[in-house]
């Protein structure tokens, strides 16, 4: 049964410090997603990729964030520095899309829980 | 832009019992429907999905139909579980997307015995 497998699962930290999420999406996916959830916000979408190319990172403060995939079966996402109002559950997904075309399904990860003091 | 709009949670409903989670969208092109269920402490999982207007997504007891013609995409069951109790977040994604999801709220379900 593939998944999307994400750690840390969970992660205290102080203000200021490095973060560094980590994803394995589905192998054979081509599409993956970061998203972050609050309950004010609901869920955000802060960058996704295609063939390991960033399509679209918006969503994410440039200054303090940064999203990679060195290679197929790992994707990255860090903060530096840490602010405690980048509390908040980190999601994963990856999926399947031919160019130009919507993706078909997205499996999420279980989610990073992030709480930086 | 492209959007998704759900009733507001949270919907508490007794084992039994039929439900209902409206959802509504506005898309420039013609995006596919989809349904996601997060349960405690997990990620979201496709709950079912429709890509074309008329077609009926269903899975589990759960049914949606894509309606074109009033942009909805309504989520039912006929008798919910106690085991039904989560977050629903109705979606749409088009192609000139690029293939990203945009979410609605959610809707919180509680399920009574």
């Amino acid at each position: 049964d593939a998944r999307v497998t994400q750690t840390p699962r969970h992660k205290v930290t102080e203000m200021g410090q490095e973060v560094t999420m980590r994803c394995q999406p589905i192998l054979g996916h081509n599409t993956v997603f970061w998203y972050r959830q609050t309950m004010m916000q609901g869920l955000e979408l802060l960058a996704y990729f295609r063939n390991r190319a960033p399509l679209d990172d918006s969503g994410m403060p440039k200054d303090r964030f940064s999203a990679e995939m060195p290679d197929a079966t790992l994707a990255t996402l860090k903060i530096q520095p840490s602010e405690p109002r980048d509390s908040a559950v980190y999601f994963c997904a990856s999926g399947w899309a031919i160019s130009g075309k919507s993706t078909d399904t997205q499996y999420f990860g279980p989610g990073t829980r992030l709480t930086v003091l | 832009g492209d959007s998704v709009t759900q009733m507001e949670g949270p919907v508490t409903l007794s084992e039994e019992a039929f439900l209902t989670i409206n959802c509504t969208y506005t898309a420039t092109g013609y995006p596919s429907l989809f349904w996601y269920v997060q349960y405690p402490g997990e990620g979201l999982q496709l709950l079912l999905k429709a890509t074309k207007a008329d077609d009926k997504g269903s899975n589990k007891g759960f049914e949606a139909t894509y309606r074109k013609e009033t942009t909805s995409f309504h989520l039912e069951k006929g008798s919910v579980q106690v085991s039904d109790s989560a977050v629903y977040f109705c979606a749409l994604s088009t192609d000139n997307q690029g293939g990203k999801l945009i979410f609605g709220q959610g809707t919180e379900l509680s399920v009574k015995p």
